[in-house]
């Protein structure tokens, strides 16, 4: 089966730390979207990318966060510099573009920020 | 107004019972897209199921169905003859247009299967 691929699975860092989140859409998936995860604000839309051009990163944190699709194979998720309300589980997740497909999510990266 | 609303933020229900779960949505795109995702404890998002604004019929997929009213706009899930397996949060998502580039999560509910 076709998956998501995000890395890495768990990152603890101190607060002022950069951090890089990894994600590899599924193979001919040309929609990419970045949500966080929290027990307080469920599942909130960071950014999300079509055709690798960015189309919606108003739910980011601009000063400090920011969001890229080097190639087609490849988007990530930068924190500079992580605060400790970072923490969160960050899903990365794929799809065709059209109305009726699904997202596919990876398995998320969980991120402490100390 | 909230795109995508799920009022019951926990449900039981006993093992080999059945389970509604729901969901109601909010778009004036006559054409969008409604899933369901579950999230078991450890963290991964499944999709479970879809339905799409032109179907005729309610959506089907193993012991899972969505039980589709457009006019209501609800699209609630239906589990059958539960299992411990089942025991997760369940989030109701909706896909507005023909490129349907947003993607919008209800606030999911956590089911307990009671053996």
């Amino acid at each position: 089966d076709a998956r998501v691929t995000q890395t890495p699975r768990h990152k603890v860092t101190e607060m002022g730390q950069e951090v890089t989140m990894r994600c590899q859409p599924i193979l001919g998936h040309n929609t990419v979207f970045w949500y966080r995860q929290t027990m307080m604000q469920g599942l909130e839309l960071l950014a999300y990318f079509r055709n690798r051009a960015p189309l919606d990163d108003s739910g980011m944190p601009k000063d400090r966060f920011s969001a890229e699709m080097p190639d087609a194979t490849l988007a990530t998720l930068k924190i500079q510099p992580s605060e400790p309300r970072d923490s969160a589980v960050y899903f990365c997740a794929s799809g065709t573009g059209t109305g009726v497909s699904p997202l596919h999510f990876g398995n998320g990266t969980r991120l402490t920020v100390t | 107004a909230q795109k995508i609303t799920q009022t019951q933020p926990g449900m039981f229900v006993q093992e080999k019972e059945a389970v509604t779960l729901d969901c109601t949505y909010d778009t004036s795109d006559p054409s969008y897209g409604l899933f369901w995702y579950k999230q078991p404890s450890s963290g991964e998002m499944i999709f479970l199921i879809y339905q799409g604004s032109y179907d005729q019929q309610n959506a089907t997929e193993g012991r899972y169905s969505l039980n589709f009213q457009k006019a209501r706009k609800s699209a609630n899930l239906v589990i059958s003859a539960s299992q411990l397996g089942d025991s997760a949060m369940y989030f109701c998502a909706m896909r507005e247009g023909l490129t349907g580039n947003q993607f919008y999560f209800g606030t999911g509910t956590s089911l307990t299967v009671i053996p």
